[in-house]
């Protein structure tokens, strides 16, 4: 099945860790995003990458880093600077041809402690 | 700045009516609108998208018109089914055409 897995679906953090979310697909698809959800609110772009060993800045980066080696994935790490982690985060995929429709994955909770 | 914003947060229907959320968004450049499902605890999923040179665009049970003399973008669900039942957002590209905008999202309530 082509799609966006994220791991993990929970995940705990005490504050001070830096923590890791990844992100695959199988879609090859080029630009990959990630976005993070807070109750009530709609979706806010920390970081996107249009293409291998590039990436770029969203609204809402401090705190946040990336990188993106391979095509199929866009982990993302939550650092310590990040005041207010704990949030949903998701990721998202697109192809760079036709249609600006992005696939999401499933998400992942994030909860510090 | 460039925003996407929707008029109402909540909605609530009966099973078997028509649903109609509405978005209003802020960049005319943009060239691209397209709507999201999320159910609770989930991604978003797609459920129909336009281009700016169209009015309106038909899928399954869902329509979608763009009315770009007020920047206005809404979503039509006929007969509306418990399974509707989640938070829908509109999402405009961006100026540079390399990201999407989302909006707070309206959650719709179907009830038998």
């Amino acid at each position: 099945d082509g799609g966006i897995t994220q791991s993990p679906k929970y995940l705990f953090r005490k504050e001070g860790q830096n923590v890791t979310l990844s992100c695959e697909q199988n879609l090859n698809h080029d630009a990959m995003y990630w976005y993070r959800q807070d109750p009530g609110q709609g979706l806010r772009l920390i970081y996107y990458s249009q293409i291998v060993n590039d990436f770029q800045k969203g609204d809402i980066a401090e705190g946040y880093s990336v990188s993106r080696e391979k095509k199929e994935s866009f982990p993302l790490t939550v650092t310590s600077a990040q005041k207010n982690p704990t949030a949903f985060y998701l990721c998202a995929s697109m192809g760079v041809e036709g249609d600006n429709e992005q696939f999401f994955g499933p998400g992942t909770r994030l909860t510090v402690l | 700045g460039e925003s996407v914003g929707l008029h109402l947060p909540t909605l609530s229907v009966q099973e078997g009516d028509n649903s109609i959320i509405n978005c209003a968004y802020s960049n005319s450049a943009s060239d691209y609108f397209i709507w999201y499902k999320q159910e609770s605890g989930k991604g978003p999923q797609f459920i129909i998208d336009i281009r700016s040179n169209m009015d309106k665009r038909q899928g399954q049970r869902v329509t979608v018109l763009l009315n770009k003399t007020v920047k206005h973008l809404s979503l039509q669900i006929a007969a509306t089914q418990p399974g509707d039942s989640a938070v829908y957002f509109c999402a405009e590209n961006n100026q540079a055409g390399t990201a999407l905008i989302f909006g707070k999202g309206t959650t719709l309530s179907v009830s038998s």
